[in-house]
């Protein structure tokens, strides 16, 4: 069981650069969300998807794309980087939208240059 | 909207000191609260949570009490390790799944 899973750890871009982070769950969860961490910011929800076939924008979805075609993944899509993406990416899930625990990955640390 | 506001860091303590993390929450309707930690180089793990006023969550020997009067979810714990050094980050919950957090509060403990 190896929970949430991200890739990559790190990723540097260039300004206009597109890519893709990956995030994968083996709980079954339903549930999955993406955030972003900035200093002094705390997290912030980019999107989430509350079952396959299923997602939302959250509070900073501008440049972002997501879709949940299976139930373990949940990729967050970056079209065209721009430095203000410069961030520390968190994907979560929970069993369902209603369950209190939400289980993070590890992040991934992105540098838009 | 909701918002979460956690008192200002960097928090430094001796060993075995007595800890307090403020936070205080603005939000619609009735949140449930959490306190998670992020120990360094991995994701957010959930600490303790209260779902409903007056409760008070519990786990590894920090605390928090839901006050809805003063809208505050201090974290607390009388006599931390080195090993709790972490950032701390307090959150709420009133849309399933969304959660909004705090800052973040960093906690150095020294031997």
């Amino acid at each position: 069981n190896a929970g949430v899973t991200q890739t990559p750890k790190f990723q540097v871009l260039k300004t206009g650069q597109s890519m893709t982070l990956q995030c994968a769950q083996d709980m079954n969860h339903e549930y999955m969300s993406w955030y972003r961490q900035d200093p002094g910011m705390g997290l912030r929800l980019i999107h989430y998807s509350v079952g396959a076939g299923i997602t939302d924008q959250g509070e900073v979805p501008n440049g972002y794309n997501v879709s949940r075609s299976t139930t373990e993944d949940f990729p967050l899509r970056l079209l065209s980087a721009a430095p203000s993406q410069t961030s520390v990416y968190f994907c979560a899930s929970s069993s369902t939208a209603d369950s209190y625990e939400q289980y993070f990955g590890p992040g991934t640390r992105l540098t838009v240059t | 909207g909701n918002s979460v506001t956690q008192m200002e860091g960097p928090v430094t303590l001796s060993e075995e000191a007595f800890l307090t993390i403020n936070c205080t929450y603005t939000a619609t309707g009735y949140p449930s609260l959490f306190w998670y930690v992020q120990y360094p180089g991995e994701g957010l793990q959930l600490l303790l949570k209260a779902t409903k006023a007056d409760d008070k969550g519990s786990n590894k020997g920090f605390e928090a009490t839901y006050r809805k009067e003063t809208t505050s979810f201090h974290l607390e714990k009388g006599s931390v390790q080195v090993s709790d050094s972490a950032v701390y980050f307090c959150a709420l919950r009133t849309s399933y799944g969304k959660l909004t957090f705090g800052q973040g509060t960093i906690l150095t403990v020294h031997p």
